[in-house]
């Protein structure tokens, strides 16, 4: 089975902390994905890579930044925390084409103090 | 942007019972994707469909695509507690690499 790990499953920052989320999946995928997950407001892209060192921004990339230099890892970070960004991250792998479901990760859930 | 409406918001069913949820977009659908999520974890890939009328079946859990490729839905049919979760439905777009989500339906399943 693909697995898709995240690094952590629950995070206390503080407010202008630089935060990295970290990302591992380990089935060769080459599309990758960063999501945040708020009540109400389900799923939203922040940003998503086709390929090593491709990314490409989602519906909201701002406050945030990412890094894919090796094709498993996939790297999500928080510029300057800020508690709007207390939120569920989820991160997802897949194979190209839409065909194929994505494999999410169990997420990180975020809390800026 | 594509958006995707699922009904209900939420949903508390007793055991046994059968169940729909709906998921309506704004727009054509050229790929339809169905996830569940345990609370607090994250997504499980379903199925998907593509093609209008279609039909797919995991278990008891069964989605159909309408011919029009606006609207899904998922039927459960005798529910049981291992099905409650949060049910999504998600839609490809940006050259079908990006998916978008729904806001979920939140299914509670008593004994």
């Amino acid at each position: 089975d693909v697995k898709v790990t995240q690094s952590s499953r629950y995070l206390v920052k503080r407010t202008g902390e630089k935060v990295f989320l970290e990302c591992v999946q380990d089935m060769d995928h080459e599309n990758m994905f960063w999501y945040r997950q708020d009540p109400g407001l389900g799923l939203r892209l922040i940003y998503f890579s086709y390929d090593v060192k491709m990314k490409e921004k989602g519906d909201i990339p701002e406050g945030y930044s990412v890094s894919r230099e090796k094709k498993e890892r996939f790297s999500l970070i928080l510029e300057s925390a800020s508690t709007n960004q207390t939120s569920m991250y989820l991160c997802a792998s897949r194979q190209p084409g839409f065909a194929y479901g994505y494999t999410f990760g169990s997420g990180t859930r975020l809390t800026v103090v | 942007s594509q958006e995707l409406e699922q009904s209900p918001q939420s949903l508390i069913v007793q055991e046994g019972k059968n169940l729909t949820i709906n998921c309506t977009s704004s727009k054509t659908l050229y790929g339809l994707y169905w996830y569940k999520q345990k609370y607090g974890e994250g997504l499980i890939f379903l199925m998907m469909l593509q093609k209008g009328g279609e039909e797919k079946s995991h278990e008891k859990i069964t989605a159909k695509l309408d011919e029009k490729k606006q609207q899904s839905s998922l039927h459960i049919t005798a529910s049981q507690p291992s099905h409650a979760g949060i049910y999504l439905c998600g839609a490809g777009s940006g050259g079908y690499q990006k998916v978008t989500f729904g806001t979920g339906t939140k299914l509670q399943v008593i004994p």
